[in-house]
């Protein structure tokens, strides 16, 4: 079946850091890929996607690249932000229209 | 932009009560609205679909007599924990769609079951 694997958290990082969260999908055909953020007492929210093998979604500084060969869509950023504190989501969606399928999360704090 | 309103924010009930949770779509009709159930440290996993006007479809090993879904209008649907008990404590988020819209989430209802 369809599933996503995310790496496990924390993540612990200092501002302005590297970021990596390494996310790897199972899927028949060729689902969308998802990253979604959820901050304390919010929410989740949208933080970017892509939608065909290649593709590369970017927000607010955060990148993430379909890689069909490996079946991954991991999520970086350059240099975080004490901000970017929160829960990461990586999610697929194996035909449009129908329900997400989400990893297991993985919580980011950064320190000043 | 679209928001999805879900309703309480939380709420605690004692064991044997009923629980109602509603998610509206604020600014757009939601032809699809999706529950989900959070544990702690663990990912949202998908108790069911609902489609305006029609029955909910539930994923496996969910009990549909326990978590009663209605989504009776394009902008409102409900889940109803019927006969709650201790380990039906959790986090529900809702998440609503239009036909060619991403999903968009509700903030959550954290249910505590005394």
């Amino acid at each position: 079946g369809n599933s996503v694997t995310q790496m496990e958290g924390p993540v612990t990082l200092s501002e302005e850091a590297f970021l990596t969260i390494n996310c790897t999908y199972t899927a028949t055909g060729y689902p969308s890929l998802f990253w979604y953020v959820q901050y304390p007492g919010e929410g989740l929210q949208l933080l970017l996607k892509a939608t065909k093998a290649d593709d590369k979604g970017s927000n607010k500084g955060f990148e993430a690249t379909y890689r069909k060969e490996t079946t991954s869509f991991h999520l970086e950023k350059g240099s975080v932000q004490v901000s970017d504190s929160a829960v990461y989501f990586c999610a697929l969606m194996a035909q449009a229209g129908t329900a997400l399928i989400f990893g297991k999360g993985t919580t980011l704090s950064v320190s000043s | 932009g679209a928001v999805v309103s879900q309703h309480p924010s939380w709420v605690i009930c004692k064991s044997g009560t009923s629980v109602k949770i509603e998610c509206r779509s604020l600014d757009f009709q939601a032809t699809t609205m999706f529950w989900y159930r959070q544990f702690p440290k663990q990912s949202l996993m998908l108790m069911a679909t609902s489609n305006e006007g029609s029955k909910a479809t539930y994923e496996q090993g969910v009990e549909k007599d326990k978590f009663l879904i209605n989504h009776a209008s394009l902008t409102l649907s409900t889940l109803t924990v019927t006969s709650a008990h201790p380990e039906d404590s959790s986090f529900y988020i809702c998440s609503a769609r239009t036909q060619d819209s991403p999903l968009h989430f509700g903030n959550g209802t954290r249910l505590t079951v005394t």
